[in-house]
């Protein structure tokens, strides 16, 4: 079956410039994860959806960073006034649940947008 | 602020040695589970641990989560250019009901 997919899968883009990141989730899975990840190091964490609940977005570095969630599918992260310290791959996952209730459910994971800023 | 802190950050060794990964936590978490991303990919999951002293084996990996839920660890046995890549820790804390990933160890295995 399909996974998690991304697009795009480069964006080279002048600071300054506003960019959308997509993600699409693999279907019935209600949770989806957004994280960042700099070169050579690992995830950070930025905004997670979980079904209808309101996103946690505890981890969004700055005001230029928001997301959006169509339902329980597509999902686009938005930076704006994209600034160099901004170059990294994007990376997004779902999974069939958040593990509120203490379970931990497999994350799969799309294969990132490298997004370099000039 | 809860960190998970994986150590070494970096391991380069020859084919067919042993070698063992650690992740560490102030914190004690409700699960674990440990990825290994490959270059350009997403993070895979290899396994979940969920109970204190729990061990896990996949072929040439032996997981272990601590008896008190802060830490854990990877050995892999006899290591294989295959096994390149980098492994990630990540701790669920579920009475945040937040997912936190290590810096991960970056694994480079010598032919």
């Amino acid at each position: 079956g399909a996974g998690v997919s991304q697009s795009p899968s480069n964006k080279v883009t002048e600071k300054g410039k506003d960019v959308e990141l997509r993600c699409d989730p693999i279907s019935g899975h209600t949770a989806l994860y957004w994280y960042r990840q700099r070169l050579g190091q690992g995830l950070e964490f930025l905004i997670y959806f979980q079904g209808n609940s309101a996103p946690d977005k505890s981890g969004l570095p700055s005001d230029r960073f928001s997301a959006e969630r169509t339902g329980e599918s597509v999902s686009t992260l938005t930076i704006q006034r994209t600034q160099q310290e901004d170059s990294a791959v994007y990376l997004c996952a779902s999974s069939l649940g958040a593990g509120l209730a203490g379970e931990f459910y497999e994350q799969y994971f799309g294969p990132g947008t490298r997004l370099t800023v000039t | 602020t809860q960190l998970l802190e994986q150590s070494p950050q970096f391991l380069s060794i020859q084919e067919g040695e042993n070698l063992t990964v650690y992740c560490n936590s102030s914190s004690v978490f409700s699960s674990l589970q440990w990825y290994r991303q490959e270059p350009g990919e997403g993070p895979v999951l290899l396994v979940t641990v969920v109970t204190g002293g729990e061990v896990k084996k996949l072929k040439r990996l032996t997981f272990q989560f601590g008896d008190a839920r802060k830490d854990s660890s990877l050995h892999i046995t006899a290591a294989q250019p295959g096994d390149t890549g980098l492994y990630l820790c990540a701790g669920l804390y579920s009475s945040a009901s937040k997912i936190i990933f290590g810096s991960g160890t970056r694994l480079s295995i010598r032919p």
